[in-house]
């Protein structure tokens, strides 16, 4: 079975800094692949990076990089120089072997402050 | 399409009815899924598609959920005799391969009175 887990409820930043949101996972499987996703009020989940985990180097795209720590099985989004359209709700989730299969967190909401 | 449609985008029902909802994936994407999110909840799987394969229905949460998947594209998730617990946004996502990343449409609103 597979396991998400996002500790923080609710995070605030202020504009143009940065910012961690904390996933940690739990998985048997060898072969996984881990996200982030994005979903304003408007309710559309916009993805937002992807880490394999046989990827050596961390992702990045943008504004947002994964702080990918294997032995830890952590998968931190950094999301640098906060803007006010960051503030959503924010969704780490993973697939395994059965690819299929993708197993969210409960968010985390950011809200940045001017 | 450009991107995933669902319809509708909100949907009204009284408990005990049935209810139809559509999802039209990104043209050229084998694999299909629809989850249900809870108000201020996560993503709960309910089931996908891949290509001609048998779908994957272990996350339906009983025998009144269904969905079947036409010619490889057009989804429909069939609810019947509606409880008030089934009230949620259901999302549907498409993927251009089994596990690559899924894209997501914006959701059909889902109120059980």
């Amino acid at each position: 079975a597979q396991k998400i887990t996002q500790t923080q409820p609710g995070m605030f930043v202020q504009e143009k800094e940065a910012v961690t949101l904390d996933c940690t996972y739990d998985t048997s499987d060898q072969s996984y692949g881990l996200f982030w996703y994005k979903q304003p009020s408007s309710g559309e989940m916009i993805f937002l990076i992807y880490q394999g985990s046989y990827d050596e180097q961390n992702a990045t795209e943008g504004r947002y990089s994964l702080n990918f720590q294997k032995a830890r099985k952590s998968a931190n989004l950094v999301i640098s120089a906060s803007q006010l359209g960051d503030s959503a709700m924010y969704f780490c989730a993973m697939r395994g072997t059965n690819a299929g299969k993708s197993t969210f967190g409960d968010g985390t909401t950011l809200t940045v402050k001017p | 399409g450009a991107g995933v449609s669902q319809s509708p985008s909100n949907k009204v029902t009284e408990k005990g009815k049935d209810v139809e909802l559509r999802c039209d994936p990104i043209s050229g994407h084998t694999a299909l899924y629809w989850y249900r999110q809870s108000l201020g909840q996560g993503l709960e799987f309910l089931i996908y598609f891949q290509g001609n394969s048998a779908p994957d229905k272990s996350g339906l949460p009983s025998d009144r959920f269904s969905a079947e998947r036409t010619g490889g594209s057009v989804s429909t998730l069939t609810i019947q005799r509606t409880q008030q617990e089934d009230s949620a946004v259901y999302l549907c996502a498409s993927s251009q391969r089994w596990g690559d990343i899924q894209y997501f449409g914006a959701g059909t609103r889902l109120s059980v009175l």
